[in-house]
């Protein structure tokens, strides 16, 4: 079975703190995602990554930063963190080419900045 | 612009009755894909079901099945004999064919199954 998991289930960080969270998954796969998710707007893409040391920004990238150095590991990095950012971050994987392939997810990150 | 709409923010329904969840999607690709996912209260996120722009039949997955018009491009969920189970929130997503393969994903819909 794919897994994919995330450093911390919980987090609290205090304002201006440099936050790390870290997502691995064992698949190989070259796809990887970080979303945020808050009530009532769904999940929005931050950053993908689809290969090493490749990343594209998503929709909401401003005040986030990413880095792929190995294949099965893609970090976030919030680098001075606000309390707008308090939030539910999820990774995902996702197999290449072919619109079949589905994502796959960690259990979540539910980071809260004081 | 790609874009998931799922307009009922909560629904209900009663044990072993079938219920609708509804998405529509906007997208001038030929190719994409469209994806429920499901996510319990404990925070993970559980793919359902899948159907291809190019499937000419409905998915179906057990209880689940995607009921797919193309033409008014709407992917809805059903779920049949709901189970108390099935309480949780239900994202519909689309899949691009392009670089990262990206998913759009809806602003879900919670279901609530009554005993």
């Amino acid at each position: 079975d794919v897994k994919v998991t995330q450093s911390s289930r919980y987090l609290v960080k205090r304002t201006g703190e440099k936050v790390f969270l870290e997502c691995v998954q064992d698949m190989d796969h070259e796809n990887m995602f970080w979303y945020r998710q808050d009530p009532g707007l769904g999940l929005r893409l931050i950053y993908f990554s689809y290969d090493v040391k490749m990343k594209e920004k998503g929709d909401i990238p401003e005040g986030y930063s990413v880095s792929r150095e190995k294949k099965e590991r893609f970090s976030l990095i919030l680098e001075s963190a606000s309390t707008n950012q308090t939030s539910m971050y999820l990774c995902a994987s996702r197999a290449p080419a072919g619109p079949s392939n589905e994502q796959f997810f960690g259990p979540g990150t539910r980071l809260t900045v004081l | 612009a790609q874009k998931i709409t799922q307009t009922q923010p909560g629904m209900f329904v009663q044990e072993k009755e079938a219920v609708t969840l509804d998405c529509t999607y906007d997208t001038s690709d030929q190719s994409y894909g469209l994806f429920w996912y499901k996510q319990p209260s404990s925070g993970e996120m559980i793919f359902l079901i899948y159907q291809g722009s190019y499937d000419e039949q409905n998915a179906t997955e057990g209880r689940y099945s995607l009921n797919f018009q193309k033409a008014r491009k709407s992917a809805n969920l059903v779920i049949s004999a709901s189970q108390l189970g099935d309480s949780a929130m239900y994202f519909c997503a689309m899949s691009r064919s392009n670089t990262g393969n990206q998913f759009y994903f809806g602003t879900g819909t919670s279901l609530t199954v009554i005993p």
